[in-house]
């Protein structure tokens, strides 16, 4: 079974303090990982597609980047509005379009 | 990206009654999803709606518990029917993108008393 292990649940920093999101997954064959960000009360907002090991995705103070068996983002010098929930998911090879596999994600609070 | 937009944001229902959750995007797709994100969960599909025929549920979804309607290319609905609390959660709609992303609904908050 396809399974998406995200940690920490929680995490607080302080504005500036850089400092990585882990996500590890196992699925029978990987079609592509994702990243989402998602506010309070809205849907998830697509970040990054990754989707073979060593790729490597930025957009302004977040990189995302691959392994075998996990991904990270990197949050460089963060500031209060990056304080959101963030939520990986894998597509894994052989299931249908649309079936995305999540894990529960990482709620990130940047304090000023 | 799509523009996708739902309808309610958000309700408190009783017990035993239904709910439709409305899904309008602002360009024609073929394959529309319905997924469930319960308190302290992960998001979890319920089924892939196409227009034209019935749609697919997930193992642990069944169509008379989660109907589903896709009368064209820009609208679906997903109804949750003889609500109980278990069934508090938010409900997301989503479509797909290139690279086989899917772009979501801000959601449906729902509450069941």
């Amino acid at each position: 079974e396809d399974q998406v292990t995200q940690s920490p649940e929680a995490l607080r920093l302080q504005e500036g303090e850089s400092s990585s999101l882990n996500c590890s997954y196992t699925v029978s064959g990987l079609r592509g990982l994702f990243w989402y960000r998602q506010d309070p009360g809205k849907g998830p907002e697509f970040l990054f597609t990754l989707y073979s090991a060593g790729e490597e995705k930025e957009k302004e103070r977040l990189k995302a980047t691959l392994t075998k068996k996990e991904s990270f983002l990197h949050i460089t010098a963060p500031k209060p509005e990056d304080s959101a929930t963030y939520l990986c998911a894998v597509q894994a090879s052989g299931t249908s379009y649309g079936k995305l596999t999540f894990g529960q994600g990482t709620i990130l609070t940047v304090h000023p | 990206s799509a523009v996708i937009s739902q309808k309610p944001s958000r309700d408190i229902c009783q017990r035993g009654t239904s709910l439709t959750i409305q899904c309008q995007v602002d360009s024609q797709v073929t394959m529309m999803f319905w997924y469930r994100q319960q308190p302290g969960q992960s998001l979890t599909l319920i089924a892939t709606a196409n227009q034209g025929s019935e749609a697919t549920y997930e193992s642990g979804f069944v169509i008379d518990k989660f109907p589903i309607s896709r009368p064209n290319l820009t609208f679906s609905t997903l109804t949750v029917s003889n609500m109980s609390p278990e069934d508090s959660s938010i409900y997301l709609c989503s479509v797909g993108g290139q690279g086989e992303k899917l772009f979501f609904g801000s959601g449906t908050q729902l509450s069941v008393l």
